[in-house]
């Protein structure tokens, strides 16, 4: 089944610890992406990569690193997380070729809380 | 940059009635997609129906239809004989065409069904 894969789905840390959120698809996509969605505001994006070793800083980059060694694996690092960044996470992916290279799955969010 | 704009932040519908979300957007592009995304209470985002700009005939899935008035870069959904199961939060997403990129969504439209 295609799919995108986020672990874990729920997190509760305390602030200064340091986390990654793993993300995996198995749909052999080049463009991968992160978004936080907070109340009020929708999704916004965080990083992107557009293939293996390329990635870009997205709206809301501050806080957060990223890094795409595989194609399949897009982790979201937190080195010192903070309470603004309690937040609904989601990871998402498409193909950057033909008809569908524009439509982006998603995996189904981690929710994380920090204290 | 381009921003989206849903301006009801809730809507109500009888079950088997019809319902518009309305959704409008800004870009000085002329060649993009936009889409209608479904958040029902698993948090998971459901692609419900796309759009490209260059096609002037509105998209339709089953009981989801869209209105597109590109000159008035407005976007609506209209979803017919709803059910409860429509119950959800509905973004509206916009994205650039071309090699895959970010999509900018709106903050959201909280659909609830009645009986």
């Amino acid at each position: 089944e295609a799919q995108v894969t986020q672990n874990p789905r729920y997190l509760i840390t305390v602030t200064g610890k340091k986390l990654t959120v793993t993300c995996s698809q198995n749909m052999n996509h080049e463009y991968m992406s992160w978004y936080r969605q907070d109340p009020g505001l929708g999704l916004r994006q965080i990083y992107y990569s557009m293939n293996v070793e390329v990635t870009d800083k997205g709206d809301v980059p501050e806080g957060y690193k990223v890094s795409r060694k595989e194609k399949r694996n897009f982790p979201l690092i937190l080195e010192s997380p903070s309470p603004n960044q309690t937040s609904l996470y989601f990871c998402a992916s498409s193909s950057t070729s033909g008809r569908a290279r524009n439509e982006q799955f998603f995996g189904p969010g981690t929710r994380l809380t920090v204290l | 940059a381009q921003t989206v704009t849903q301006s009801q932040p809730e809507m109500s519908v009888q079950e088997a009635e019809t319902v518009t979300l309305s959704c409008t957007y800004d870009t000085s592009e002329s060649d993009y997609y936009l889409f209608w995304y479904k958040q029902p209470p698993s948090r998971q985002m459901i692609l419900v129906i796309r759009q490209e700009a260059y096609k002037q005939q509105n998209a339709t899935e089953n009981r989801f239809s869209v209105n597109f008035q590109k000159a008035a870069k407005s976007f609506s959904l209209k979803i017919s004989d709803s059910q409860l199961g429509d119950a959800a939060m509905y973004f509206c997403a916009f994205t650039y065409t071309g090699t895959a990129s970010k999509l900018t969504f709106g903050t959201g439209t909280r659909l609830q069904v009645t009986l």
